[in-house]
């Protein structure tokens, strides 16, 4: 069993829907990050959490320390927002390991 | 401030042949870390350097090695490259390697290895 999950693997939407990403992990952790690859190649820090809810924009990102879950949500969702979704997390022990998601590759159809 | 920045960005290379790839960090930035993303993979975990020393590694050959100088810049060698090498390699820097906002990891263009 993988360290860090994600679902889904592929998630394909119309424009303007609300989107759920879920990412769990398995080990004890200090941060965990949200990551946005586009198919270009580029990889872009999102949110880095650690516990409760961030904001930016569309975008919204929670964290449930007790579940060991995070969401990543967007709403009211465009076409743009198409990309990989990567979820990581930073351990909370000695080494401080980055165990990084499969991704989750998302399309919206206009 | 600049950002994170690798060189080459793109390379062909042939079996067999070695390779050395670089990565400047974001300025003040101490950790570096490699990933390999081959078509249709997640990002794979290299190796990660903090101060010089390499902090992590993930489940790669020992052809991959690589290394962090004092001015935190960082290279990452493959030897006898084999076609499955062929991939884009992305190094991330951030500030520190603790928890809190201090581990917010910046990511470079990357490097497109295409060996034949």
């Amino acid at each position: 069993k993988n360290e860090v999950e994600q679902s889904p693997q592929n998630l394909t939407a119309q424009e303007g829907e609300f989107i759920t990403i879920n990412c769990s992990y398995s080990v004890g952790i200090s941060a965990l990050h949200w990551l946005q690859q586009h198919p270009g190649g580029g990889i872009v820090s999102l949110f880095m959490l650690s516990s409760g809810k961030k904001k930016h924009g569309r975008l919204i990102a929670t964290i449930n320390i007790q579940e060991k879950h995070s969401s990543l949500h967007i709403t009211a969702s465009h076409p743009r927002d198409s990309a990989v979704y990567i979820c990581a997390v930073r351990t909370q022990d000695s080494n401080y390991q980055l165990i990084w998601g499969a991704g989750t590759k998302l399309i919206i159809k206009p | 401030k600049a950002g994170v920045t690798q060189t080459p960005r793109y390379l062909i290379k042939t079996r067999g042949q070695q390779v050395t790839l670089s990565c400047s960090p974001i300025s003040g930035h101490r950790s570096v870390s490699w990933y390999q993303q081959t078509p249709g993979q997640g990002l794979q975990f290299l190796f990660e350097y903090f101060s010089e020393t390499q902090r992590n590694k993930g489940n790669f050959p020992g052809r991959f090695s690589g290394r962090q100088f004092s001015n935190s810049r960082s290279e990452m060698n493959v030897s006898t490259l084999e076609l499955g090498d062929s991939a884009l390699y992305l190094c991330a820097s951030s500030l520190m390697i603790t928890g809190g906002l201090a581990n917010e990891q910046f990511f470079g263009p990357g490097t497109r290895l295409t060996v034949l």
